[in-house]
């Protein structure tokens, strides 16, 4: 079975300082996806960076990168230089290649003191 | 213009009440989902289908039903809504099974069953 676990329902972050989510994973595909999305109050899911299971690399999107530990399972998502914008709900997901479904965490409310 | 839109973005309704929720997209994907999300919960697979003639159920498909009348149109149906069916719902797109296509989503739909 697949499952994603996000073991945060809240954190807080001082503005400009980095923050990381936490998110571990369980399957027994050899192949797989590992996805952010970001969720602001208004509530739309903005796709945020994508992390392949056979990446040599770490991904990075701007401030935004992936701490990638294969053996542990974790798929944490890194935020530098935090901003008042970045207060919102976060979700983990993950796909098998050839998955018909995507598994969701329960996602991590984040929000960033000025 | 949205890759997926939703109508209607918000709707009251009441107990017993039949209501349909429609999605469309532009993004020329065969796989369409529709999910919920509740506090706490995170996003919930309703039903998903990878064309017009596939139509499979999800996590949580009781007191709900499809309709996928074209490869750009997906609707869910509550046929008598009840108040714990008040919800966010989201309709989502995503290309072939690779492990790297991530889902794309629609702006939601919020939904208050009185």
């Amino acid at each position: 079975a697949q499952k994603i676990t996000q073991t945060q329902p809240g954190m807080f972050v001082q503005e400009k300082e980095a923050v990381t989510l936490d998110c571990t994973y369980d399957t027994s595909d050899p192949s797989y996806g590992l996805f952010w999305y970001k969720q602001p109050s208004s509530g739309e899911m903005i796709f945020l960076i994508y992390q392949g299971s056979y990446d040599q690399q770490n991904a990075t999107e701007g401030r935004y990168s992936l701490n990638f530990q294969k053996a542990r399972k974790s798929a944490n998502l890194v935020i530098s230089a935090s901003q008042l914008g970045d207060s919102a709900m976060y979700f983990c997901a993950m796909r098998s290649r050839g998955g018909n479904q995507f598994y969701f965490g329960t996602g991590t409310s984040l929000t960033v003191i000025p | 213009d949205a890759d997926v839109t939703q109508t209607p973005r918000n709707r009251i309704t009441k107990t017993g009440k039949r209501i349909m929720l429609e999605c469309s997209q532009t993004k020329g994907h065969d796989r369409m989902y529709w999910y919920r999300q509740d506090p706490g919960l995170g996003l919930r697979l309703i039903y998903y289908s990878f064309d017009v003639k596939d139509i499979n159920k999800g996590e949580i498909s009781d007191g709900y039903s499809v309709s996928r009348q074209a490869q750009a149109k997906f609707s869910l149906s509550l046929e008598s809504a009840i108040p714990n069916q008040t919800a966010l719902y989201f309709c989502a797109t995503s290309g072939l099974p690779t492990a790297y296509n991530e889902q794309f989503f629609g702006p939601g739909t919020r939904l208050t069953v009185l």
